[in-house]
């Protein structure tokens, strides 16, 4: 059974610094892997989607890494500032775009 | 563009009352999923469709009943609720194609009491 695991569960760090988020997976079998941004009381916003193929995948200051042999992603941000502070989720597929396993997510807090 | 529709946002429930959540998209995606947020738990998969008349179940589909008789609407029915279906629901389509992410709607706040 796919796992999802994100740590550190929290992380409160300077502006301008840049960071990393982490996502375990314990099937290494992905279809796709996406990193989501949630503020509080909204829904989610996919932030980037990697697929099965792919190494990695970039949106402005946001890259997002994917090795699916050790069943990790990571998240870069570069040069935070205080409108990243958000929650970052980590969802895999094993099969289809319809159904995703969520790690339980990184809350973000970048003080000015 | 709407995207993902969720009515109602908030409400409360007493124990055994049944109540649909509605969802709608307009983005034309084969694929609607609903799903539950839990504190410490993440979001965990309910049911989902890949398209009208098809569905299927998830992670935690004990007590809920959906139906997909458009493309547009995926609607999430509470037969009859318990506390332990107090949560934060939400819905989310996509396209069949590898590279397009899910979009999600602003979610349906539920208590029940």
């Amino acid at each position: 059974k796919q796992e999802v695991t994100q740590i550190p569960a929290a992380l409160s760090v300077p502006e301008g610094e840049n960071l990393v988020l982490n996502c375990s997976f314990t099937d290494s079998a992905i279809y796709n892997l996406q990193w989501f941004r949630q503020d509080p009381g909204k829904g989610l916003t996919s932030l980037l989607l990697i697929q099965s193929s792919q190494r990695e995948q970039t949106s402005g200051r946001l890259n997002a890494s994917l090795d699916k042999s050790s069943g990790r992603s990571t998240l870069y941000i570069a040069a935070s500032q205080p409108g990243d502070s958000a929650t970052y989720l980590c969802a895999v597929s094993t099969s289809g775009t319809y159904k995703y396993i969520f790690g339980t997510g990184t809350r973000l807090k970048v003080l000015a | 563009n709407a995207g993902v529709t969720q009515t109602p946002k908030f409400q409360v429930l007493k124990t055994g009352q049944s109540m649909t959540l509605q969802c709608a998209q307009d983005m034309n995606h084969e694929y609607m999923s609903w799903y539950r947020q839990d504190p410490g738990m993440g979001l965990r998969l309910i049911h989902y469709s890949v398209g009208a008349g098809i569905t299927d179940q998830g992670e935690v589909p004990n007590g809920y009943n959906v139906s997909r008789s458009t493309t547009e609407d995926f609607p999430l029915r509470l037969l009859s609720a318990a506390p332990s279906q107090t949560s934060v629901y939400f819905c989310a389509s996509s396209s069949s194609q590898a590279d397009q992410p899910q979009h999600f709607g602003d979610g349906t706040r539920l208590s029940i009491l």
